[in-house]
């Protein structure tokens, strides 16, 4: 059974400030993917990153990194120099090759940057 | 091009009504999927779809179903409605299982 947990309910930094959200998973296949998602206040989801379980290579995006470390089951997002339109709520996800072939989310961190 | 468009945006249902929510996209997706995002919690599996004429239960189906006659379309019905399906409903499409999702912008229904 796949299963993702985002201990982190809700984060508040000021701006330009770095921000690490948490993400560790489940899940006792070998082959999986994860990804992050971004739902802002307007409330649509805007997908960020995926990542397979075979590419433990970490990514850079603008301000945005993600650390990925089967060792530990995590994948971390990090937005540095956070900005006020960071503001969101930030999803964590994960599927893998068995069970349903369909994403099974983590409960968010809702990230607010005060300016 | 539209990409993934639910309808209705908003709708309130008393208590045993039935209804139906749209959803239809326009990428020739294979894979659609149906969440339902409660309140300060994360998305749960509804329904999903691998294709045409095919659909699976997700982890929270009870009380609704769904249909995929077309690659186009996967309407959700709500059938006698209740309090625990008050929500805001997430339809999503992608190329395959492992692909991004494309989501709608949600439906939010409410029943009193």
């Amino acid at each position: 059974a796949q299963k993702v947990t985002q201990a982190q309910t809700e984060i508040s930094v000021v701006e330009k400030e770095d921000v690490t959200l948490d993400c560790v998973y489940e899940t006792r296949d070998t082959t999986y993917y994860l990804f992050w998602y971004k739902q802002p206040p307007s409330g649509e989801l805007v997908f960020l990153i995926r990542r397979n379980s075979f590419d433990e290579q970490n990514e850079i995006s603008g301000r945005y990194s993600w650390n990925f470390q089967k060792s530990t089951s995590s994948f971390n997002f990090t937005i540095t120099a956070s900005q006020v339109v960071d503001s969101a709520v930030y999803f964590c996800a994960l599927i893998d090759l068995t069970g349903r072939r369909a994403l099974t989310f983590g409960s968010g961190t809702r990230l607010q940057v005060q300016p | 091009n539209a990409g993934v468009t639910q309808t209705p945006k908003f709708r309130i249902l008393k208590i045993g009504q039935s209804m139906t929510l749209q959803c239809t996209q326009d990428m020739n997706h294979n894979y659609m999927y149906w969440y339902r995002q409660d309140p300060g919690m994360g998305l749960k599996l509804i329904y999903y779809s691998v294709g045409a004429g095919i659909t699976d239960k997700g982890e929270v189906p009870n009380g609704y179903n769904v249909s995929r006659s077309t690659t186009e379309d996967f309407p959700l019905r709500l059938e006698l409605a209740a309090p625990s399906q008050t929500s805001v409903y997430f339809c999503a499409s992608s190329t395959g299982y492992n692909s991004p999702l494309h989501f709608g912008n949600g439906t939010r229904l409410t029943v009193t």
